[in-house]
């Protein structure tokens, strides 16, 4: 089974803080997808990646910047957080040779107070 | 440029009913369709996809999708809800501008189960 892992599943943080949110896939695919989630909204694409220091951005990627060193991870870094960041975060893998089809960690609450 | 619209935002059904979920999409050509489930407190989990052949696709958990050309139409069906399907579910389609695997999703429906 594929694993996709998000290394917090509830954070609460201040304004202007810096934040950092990890995902982890076991299976090596080589594309990356960070999400947020807010009612209403459906999910929203922040940034993708298809390889190992390569990056793309999404629909929303203002404020948000990220970070892939190795295949197996992909981080996303709000430099400065602030409240109207408070969402769900989800992280997805994909292979690129199954078109479309994206596997995705539990998510991760954030709080920005 | 592509959309997703799930019209229903909240559905409520009985243990035992049938169940329609509706999803409509807006793309130039032969799309690729999705939908995922997420259960309470969990990411999301695909349950069907259609990217050509038969319209009428299976999935798991006992769901299916109907691709309908005519009405630019992806539902999701179930014969009989079960309580453990209570969650919110998410049509998506691709191919998106730009290429590389990117989905676009629809708003989601969440579904609840009277016993």
């Amino acid at each position: 089974d594929v694993k996709v892992t998000q290394s917090s599943r509830y954070l609460v943080k201040r304004t202007g803080e810096k934040v950092f949110l990890e995902c982890v896939q076991d299976m090596d695919h080589e594309n990356m997808f960070w999400y947020r989630q807010d009612p209403g909204l459906g999910l929203r694409l922040i940034y993708f990646s298809y390889d190992v220091k390569m990056k793309e951005k999404g629909d929303i990627p203002e404020g948000y910047s990220v970070s892939r060193e190795k295949k197996e991870r992909f981080s996303l870094i709000l430099e400065s957080a602030s409240t109207n960041q408070t969402s769900m975060y989800l992280c997805a893998s994909g292979n690129s040779a199954v078109a479309y089809e994206q596997y995705f960690g539990p998510g991760t609450r954030l709080t920005v107070t | 440029a592509q959309s997703v619209t799930q019209p229903d935002i909240h559905i409520t059904v009985s243990e035992g009913a049938s169940l329609e979920l509706r999803c409509n999409y807006s793309y130039g050509a032969t799309p690729y369709l999705f939908w995922y489930v997420q259960s309470p407190g969990q990411g999301l989990q695909l349950l069907l996809k259609y990217f050509s052949g038969d319209t009428l696709v299976q999935g798991i958990k006992g769901f299916e999708a109907e691709f309908k050309r005519s009405q630019s139409s992806f539902n999701l069906r179930k014969p009989s809800v079960h309580w453990s399907d209570a969650a919110e579910y998410f049509c998506a389609v691709g191919p998106t501008s730009g290429g590389y695997n990117k989905l676009i999703f629809g708003a989601g429906t969440r579904l609840a189960v009277h016993p």
